[in-house]
């Protein structure tokens, strides 16, 4: 079975400290993997991306994501966070056994507290 | 910054009707895709399209929806007969490539279905 899972649906940490948001799948193949972020009432925008290479990737705003084969994971991370960030996190996954279209985990709702 | 366009934004629809939304991909993006985005986050891939053709789609979209991405038009999705169940955020997303490649999201159409 082919999943991507995002096991918090909720997040809450106050202005300044860093978060980890935690992403799974169960692909086989080579792997495609983004983080979006969606705020309130609109689309998603694109954080970042891993393909290959290296497995730390740097995306906007100072987040970063680490791929990890062996534990099947992509965690979004960021060191100092801003009110701005509260928002909806969306990991997203597709692999080359499974067409060209992403799956994506059902969310983690982000709530910075000033 | 994405500049996928979608109309209307907001679409409130009876049962039993048609539902109909559109899409301007970013220029020069040859792919498009289309998402439905529930109430719980729940994200389904519904067709996608390399310029004019169709590429993917499941099996709901062949059954209950027209699509098409005509050369120098708006690609549009329309829901032959409205059901509750449709109600949701309709997302379209282009691609400069069918897959690996990172997709940019338009704001969505959220369509009500009374």
């Amino acid at each position: 079975t082919q999943t991507v899972s995002q096991s918090d649906a909720h997040v809450t940490v106050f202005e300044g400290d860093s978060v980890e948001l935690r992403c799974n799948y169960s692909y086989g193949g080579s792997i495609y993997l983004s983080w979006y972020i969606q705020h309130h009432g609109r689309g998603l925008q694109f954080l970042l991306k891993y393909y290959s290479g290296n497995p730390v990737v740097q995306g906007v705003n100072g987040f970063e994501a680490e791929f990890s084969k062996s534990d099947s994971s992509f965690h979004l991370r960021k060191a100092s966070v801003h009110w701005s960030d509260s928002a909806v996190y969306f990991c997203a996954v597709s692999s080359s056994n499974s067409g060209t279209y992403q799956r994506f985990g059902t969310g983690t709702k982000l709530q910075v507290v000033p | 910054n994405s500049k996928v366009i979608q109309t209307p934004r907001y679409l409130v629809k009876g049962q039993g009707q048609k539902a109909k939304m559109r899409c301007i991909p970013e220029k020069g993006h040859p792919v498009v895709f289309w998402y439905q985005q529930n109430k719980n986050n729940e994200f389904k891939f519904l067709i996608n399209f390399q310029n004019q053709e169709v590429l993917q789609q499941i099996d709901m979209t062949e059954k209950r929806f027209s699509a098409e991405c005509p050369s120098n038009s708006p690609c549009s999705l329309e829901i032959q007969s409205s059901e509750a169940g449709d109600s949701a955020l309709y997302l379209c997303a282009s691609s400069l490539e069918t897959k690996n490649a990172e997709q940019f999201f338009g704001p969505g159409t959220r369509l009500t279905v009374l």
